[in-house]
């Protein structure tokens, strides 16, 4: 399996601020790449797909970049609602593996 | 929109077989998508389990193939998982998802069911 690998692992931040996570892969998934946001007792929900393009719905604030095997995940102004966990999962090959996820938590 | 709502038994023995289901409304399960089970064991992370395509084509992570099952009713509009020789380990909040294909991501997802094992 291909192993991912998020950075970091738990975020400390204020309302406001600019903040990246990121996600690398044990091998090259090309742009195989997607994000997801948690909430506790909710299901994730896909925010990024293909490594950058903005799922329908979500605010712009959230972008993605890389291919390869280094990826990360950018809140350009953190909003109160933001505060969650986000994982990375690759979709290039079986068993399409989740990051042990970065959970963004309120300073 | 399509929504996707999963349904089973919150408890089974251990080396019983956990079954759920997953009803697709708002849409078809026979539309060209892969269907998925993912996990979650309590405070930890998300597992993909397999999938299976509206043609009925299946795939499942080789750590759990030998006790996974997943299919599809069309008639029901739903489609299931089977896990057997369960044990705790298997304790766990199970989601539905749709795939779309490709790297589109996994884009609708059930609220997802706890499954506890234990006798």
């Amino acid at each position: 399996d291909i192993q991912l690998t998020q950075s970091p692992s738990f975020l400390s931040a204020s309302v406001g601020d600019r903040v990246t996570i990121s996600c690398r892969a044990s091998q090259g998934i090309d742009s195989y790449l997607a994000w997801y946001q948690q909430k506790p007792g909710k299901a994730p929900k896909l925010l990024i797909y293909a490594a950058s393009t903005l799922q329908s719905g979500v605010p712009s604030r959230f972008s993605g970049s890389g291919s390869g095997t280094e990826f990360t995940l950018t809140i350009s102004s953190l909003q109160p609602e933001d505060f969650a966990t986000y994982y990375c999962q690759q979709l290039n090959s079986y068993s399409y593996t989740f990051g042990q996820g970065t959970k963004l938590e309120i300073k | 929109q399509v929504q996707l709502q999963e349904s089973g038994p919150g408890l089974v023995k251990p080396s019983g077989t956990l079954s759920l289901t997953c009803a697709v409304s708002g849409g078809s399960v026979s539309s060209d998508n892969w269907w998925t089970w993912v996990r979650q064991p309590p405070g930890k992370g998300l597992e993909w389990i397999g999938e299976i395509s509206h043609s009925g084509s299946t795939n499942y992570k080789p750590s759990l193939k030998s006790r996974v099952t997943i299919s599809v009713d069309k008639s029901k509009n739903q489609f299931s998982l089977e896990l057997s020789s369960v044990t705790a380990a298997d304790t766990a909040v199970y989601y539905c998802a749709r795939f779309t294909g490709g790297n589109n991501g996994f884009d609708i997802w059930g609220q997802g069911t706890m499954v506890t094992v234990s006798s």
